[in-house]
């Protein structure tokens, strides 16, 4: 059974510093891209950021970008998000997602399993 | 970036009822697009892939079509267990975004 399961979430006073990891279990974690997604109380999902299956590639969104890193170790069957210089509105709960693709003459990509989520709080 | 608007934002029916959601996109992503569908508290989950492509394990009363910058999701007869919010998420490009969400409640 795929399983990601989040954590490292809490309450952190703005400027400060949290890192999220995600454990993922039930399947080859080093042959799938992820991203992180967050939601903010009573909001819609944001995209936060991405990364390939080898590391290689990530990309974020223009309002975490410099600030947020993302990486991976698929040694450890882990994906992680390095979170500096929080803001308030970066309060949300932060989920990861697994990213699968079907071919159809191009990758068609879709999020196909999410962990249960972490929140974070940022607030003085 | 490619931005999304859903149509409506709130909607109220049925058990019963023919839902339609509509999303649309500021450019044409052909059909990398998905669907999802969110419960309070919960993650959430996929139900369409590729614009018309059901999720394995999704019921067949969802449905999706669309292509380049208009889509639907189509619930055809609602159940007790489909009210939740929906949200598109376009997928052509390597910022993922997501539409703002369609609410649907209980009449």
């Amino acid at each position: 059974e795929v399983q990601l399961v989040e954590s490292g979430g809490g309450l952190v006073q703005p400027g400060g510093s949290l890192r999220l990891s995600c454990a993922a279990s039930g399947f080859t974690f080093s042959s799938y891209e992820m991203n992180w997604v967050r939601q903010a109380p009573g909001k819609g999902l944001e995209w936060v950021s991405y990364i390939s299956s080898s590391g290689s590639t990530i990309y974020y969104a223009d309002s975490v970008k410099g600030r947020f890193t993302i990486s991976r170790d698929n040694a450890k069957n882990s994906l992680y998000l390095q979170m500096n210089s929080l803001r308030a509105e970066d309060t949300a709960v932060y989920y990861c997602a697994r990213v699968s693709f079907m071919w159809r003459g191009d990758r068609y990509y879709y999020f196909d399993y999410w962990g249960q989520g972490t929140l974070v709080t940022v607030s003085s | 970036d490619i931005q999304l608007t859903q149509s409506p934002s709130f909607l109220s029916a049925s058990v019963g009822d023919r839902v339609t959601i509509t999303c649309r996109a500021s450019q044409g992503i052909s059909s990398y697009l998905a669907w999802y569908q969110q419960k309070p508290g919960k993650a959430p989950k996929l139900l369409i892939y590729a614009a018309s492509t059901l999720q394995s394990g999704v019921p067949s009363r969802f449905s999706g079509s669309g292509s380049g910058t208009e889509f639907t999701l189509t619930i055809s007869s609602l159940q007790p267990e489909d009210f939740a919010t929906y949200y598109c998420q376009q997928l052509n490009s390597y910022v993922f975004t997501f539409g703002p969400g369609t609410k649907v409640d209980i009449k």
